[in-house]
């Protein structure tokens, strides 16, 4: 099975930026899920195959972007204006199982931590 | 965008059926298919049911989905040690936009 795996995470100070990478994204739906640490899973973003549609959750509109480069079979996410309530581990997960033309995440990578702190 | 409502617990013995529930509204459940997901401590979720009762390859046929409405249900027959995880429903938030919701998440238990 295609792997999915992250990279991009780290420690940023509050206000800092981070873009977070996913390789193996192929031409699928894509979404970023993130968990903070003893937390539940919380939805962030997701992209539609050729990335011509995005949409975001209310909490990180306006500070982070998704985007997808298909030839280079990755996903991205750019996270700016960081808050330290945006501390977690972040998901790329893969959508499958589409129906009328969307597609939930269905295979999940490993995550990346992102740390916001001062 | 709201939030699924779950239980944060259920417990069971084994072999017993347990069942998780799944609370939302018009403009997420109600208008969506639902799904669930499976994740142990340290790792990935996993899909578990997809369309809200069909189970992907590999998904034994212990784990069932149901909706009504607005609500949502998973259930787990003959409750097995190595069920012992924490559970999410999920569901799409609005139909046009694609936004992605999930539940506040269920830990199985087993006695």
């Amino acid at each position: 099975e295609e792997l999915l795996v992250e990279s991009g995470g780290g420690l940023v100070q509050p206000g800092g930026s981070l873009r977070l990478s996913c390789v193996g994204s192929g031409f699928y739906w894509m979404h970023w899920v993130r968990q903070a640490p003893g937390k539940g899973l919380v939805w962030v973003s997701r992209i539609n195959s050729d990335g011509t549609t995005t949409s975001y959750a209310d909490f990180v509109k306006g500070r982070f972007t998704i985007s997808k480069d298909n030839a280079k079979n990755t996903l991205f996410l750019q996270m700016n204006s960081l808050r330290v309530e945006d501390t977690a581990l972040y998901y790329c997960a893969r959508g499958g199982y589409c129906t009328n033309g969307f597609c939930p995440p269905d295979y999940w990578g490993r995550g990346t931590l992102v740390t916001v702190s001062s | 965008q709201s939030v699924l409502t779950q239980p944060p617990s259920v417990s069971g013995t084994p072999g017993q059926r347990v069942t998780i529930s799944c609370s939302g509204s018009s403009s997420n459940i109600g208008g969506s298919n639902v799904y669930w997901y499976q994740q142990f401590p340290g790792t990935a979720p996993k899909l578990l049911i997809y369309r809200n009762n069909q189970r992907p390859s590999g998904v034994p046929d212990r784990f069932s989905g149901s909706k009504f409405g607005t609500s949502a249900s998973l259930a787990i027959s003959g409750l097995r040690s190595e069920d012992e995880a924490d559970y999410y429903c999920a569901a799409w938030g609005d139909s046009l936009s694609g936004y992605y919701v999930f539940g506040t998440g269920t830990k199985v238990t087993v006695l």
